[in-house]
């Protein structure tokens, strides 16, 4: 059975630091593109960050570029996001999710239950 | 940017047909894929390239794609299928990113 467990969460100020992990178990971790997608309280998912299966290919949604950085551990079947000069707005539920690719798209099949990450003075 | 445009509302009675769709640019060149959301819940995928259901998934749940619209539609809505709906899709132009929709909170009355 494929899970996702995210860890990390917490309360943070603003400016403030924190690290995400995702523990993967049931499936081959180290053939899969994984994700970030956040959800703010209340609003709809937004996409956050990718990393390649070997880590050579990875993407951010401009919102956090610059300040996050995915990683992942493929010996310990782990993904992480580093999230630094946190603001308010970055305050959201952090899903990791597994990707399908496709030739004409890319999607998630297997979601964690998430981490809230509350970013507040 | 790229934007997925969905209703933020739709409502039917029990039994009835729910239809919910997404709009894009991008949607003719690039599959679509729909997610259920209820509360306290991490999304569920329904349907993928526009039209193809995950095991598990009920009958009920189909997609459809015509030109910029794509659509989920729930044949005999069940009370248990009130949650949020996102479509997604990813960007044509080439460089990796994931859009999705508004959400569609769909009410059974």
């Amino acid at each position: 059975e494929v899970q996702l467990v995210e860890s990390g969460g917490g309360l943070v100020k603003p400016g403030g630091s924190l690290r995400l992990s995702c523990a993967a178990s049931g499936f081959t971790f180290s053939t899969y593109t994984m994700n970030w997608v956040r959800q703010a309280p209340g609003k709809g998912l937004q996409w956050v960050s990718s990393i390649s299966s070997s880590s050579s290919y990875i993407y951010y949604a401009d919102a956090v570029k610059g300040r996050f950085t995915i990683s992942r551990d493929n010996a310990k079947n782990s993904l992480y996001l580093q999230m630094n000069s946190l603001r308010v707005e970055d305050t959201a539920v952090y899903y990791c999710a597994r990707v399908i690719g496709e030739v004409r798209g890319y999607y998630f099949d297997y979601w964690g239950q998430g981490t809230l990450v509350t970013v507040s003075s | 940017s790229y934007e997925l445009t969905q209703p933020p509302s739709v409502s039917v009675s029990p039994g009835q047909t729910a239809r919910i769709t997404c709009s894009g640019d991008g949607l003719p060149k690039q599959y679509a894929y729909w997610y259920q959301q209820k509360p306290g819940q991490a999304p569920v995928l329904v349907i993928y390239k526009d039209s193809e259901r995950p095991s598990g998934i009920p009958e009920r749940f189909s997609g459809s794609s015509s030109g910029t619209t794509v659509t989920l539609t729930i044949s005999g809505v069940q009370a248990e299928d009130e949650a949020d709906y996102y479509c997604q899709s990813a960007d044509s132009s080439g460089s990796y990113q994931v859009v999705f929709g508004g959400g569609t909170k769909l009410t059974v009355l």
